[in-house]
């Protein structure tokens, strides 16, 4: 069965400035998917970012942007000039691509990490 | 386009009674998946369906939970004699025919907060 470990469960930054979160992640598969998901207050959950494991290529979406580490079974979230609107619970995800697998479909979520964006 | 419709919003039931919540997948989609948020806690899965079929319900507790997506009309979680543990947020999420495009995210409804009193 998949794991998937976020090892900040609260992270704060200033406003304009860089924060990076982390997401590391236990598969014996070669192909699968990445995600990381926003929950604001509102408690939504919005799609932030999103990784094809067969893709060397970082993915990035506007002032978001991944590290994925295969080999080293991490994916870690970068966002840039930080603002108040992304005081968020962020949560990061893995998906199996394997069709024969029990984890087929179903999304497997860690246990979020808090961003507070402070002005 | 409609996105994921979830009802109630928020559900009150007393300890014993039944609790119904509803999922309506995006147009077009024909998986739903089921997860569960206790409080300050990520989010677990339950179940997955199709049209008329339980593909995956190993997240699903063993007794008084079940779940059901119809040919017509929308999913439905069910729990029967809900206890105060039961108290959690249940989103419902759905994508397209996976095969089609298994990059394609599952969308997620606003989720139903059920209060058990």
């Amino acid at each position: 069965a998949q794991t998937v470990t976020q090892s900040q469960p609260e992270m704060s930054v200033q406003e304009a400035e860089t924060v990076t979160l982390s997401c590391t992640y236990d598969t014996s598969e070669s192909n699968y998917y990445l995600f990381w998901y926003k929950q604001p207050p509102s408690r939504q959950m919005i799609l932030v970012i999103r990784q094809e494991a067969y893709k060397q290529q970082n993915a990035t979406e506007n002032r978001f942007s991944v590290n994925f580490q295969k080999a080293a079974k991490s994916f870690s979230l970068k966002i840039s000039d930080s603002q108040l609107g992304d005081t968020a619970m962020y949560f990061c995800a893995f998906k199996s691509n394997f069709a024969g697998g029990t984890s087929y479909g179903k999304l497997t979520f860690g246990q979020g990490t808090i961003l507070t964006v402070h002005p | 386009n409609a996105g994921v419709m979830q009802n109630p919003r928020h559900l009150v039931r007393r300890r014993g009674q039944e609790a119904r919540l509803r999922c309506s997948p995006m147009k077009g989609h024909s998986h739903v998946y089921w997860y569960r948020q206790l409080p300050e806690e990520g989010l677990k899965f339950m179940v997955y369906l199709q049209k008329e079929n339980i593909i995956d319900e190993s997240g699903m507790p063993k007794e008084r939970f079940s779940a059901e997506f119809p040919k017509e009309g929308p999913s439905i979680l069910r729990i029967q004699q809900v206890v105060r543990g039961d108290s959690a947020a249940y989103f419902c999420a759905s994508s397209p025919w996976v095969e089609r495009d298994r990059l394609q995210p599952q969308h997620f409804g606003d989720g139903t907060r059920l209060s058990i009193l």
